[in-house]
């Protein structure tokens, strides 16, 4: 029962350079999203996946991009990373037609921006 | 804008304690409230949920209760182990949008 995998599960840039984000669930989950979570603020919301097909921004999209490939996979793109885009990400899924609150999630990947 | 506020840890308690950690709220109407738990190393997860007033929350001896009088969601455990030691949030959803706003978290550590 693999249910959210992350890719990878640390990485470090330079500023600038650009990278992706790869998130695949096997729960035919409908629903899928980006969180970033920063000391003392919790988790925002980034972009999210209401089904397959579409996307929406969240909370702070600004620097990132999204592509829902297909109903598995979800991935976030850093096209140009910043020193401020150094955080931890988790991506996660939910079922069911409509918002559904039981979110589960991958284990994280730590990203630092130099 | 909608928002919440836990309190600041970490929360260090031994084995056995009672814990409460507050939550509090600010919405423009009445949300769904939630509390998920992170374990070290892992991702969220959700712990227990309420959708109106009064209601009480629970799962795993956790329990929480919908205040709308004092807007507060504060979660509860009469007895604490060792393996709770986890970051624990609180979350509000607005009209099932696909928007879960959550706290900034808070860090209990169980000691033996």
């Amino acid at each position: 029962n693999a249910g959210v995998t992350q890719t990878p599960k640390f990485q470090v840039l330079k500023t600038g350079q650009s990278m992706t984000l790869q998130c695949a669930q096997d729960m035919n989950h409908n629903s899928m999203y980006w969180y970033r979570q920063d000391p003392g603020m919790g988790l925002r919301l980034i972009y999210y996946s209401a089904s397959e097909g579409t996307t929406d921004k969240g909370e702070v999209p600004n620097g990132y991009n999204v592509s829902r490939l297909n109903k598995r996979e979800f991935s976030l793109r850093l096209e140009s990373a910043a020193p401020s885009q150094t955080s931890v990400y988790f991506c996660a899924s939910s079922g069911g037609t409509g918002f559904n609150e039981k979110l589960f999630f991958g284990s994280g990947t730590q990203l630092s921006v130099l | 804008g909608n928002s919440v506020t836990q309190m600041e840890g970490p929360v260090t308690l031994s084995e056995e304690a009672f814990l409460t950690i507050n939550c509090t709220y600010t919405a423009t109407g009445y949300p769904s409230l939630f509390w998920y738990v992170q374990y070290p190393g892992e991702g969220l997860q959700l712990l227990l949920k309420a959708t109106k007033a009064d209601d009480k929350g629970s799962n795993k001896g956790f329990e929480a209760t919908y205040r709308k009088e004092t807007t507060s969601f504060h979660l509860e455990k009469g007895s604490v182990q060792v393996s709770d030691s986890a970051v624990y949030f609180c979350a509000l959803n607005m009209d099932s949008s696909y928007k879960l706003i959550f706290g900034s978290g808070t860090r209990l550590l169980v000691r033996p």
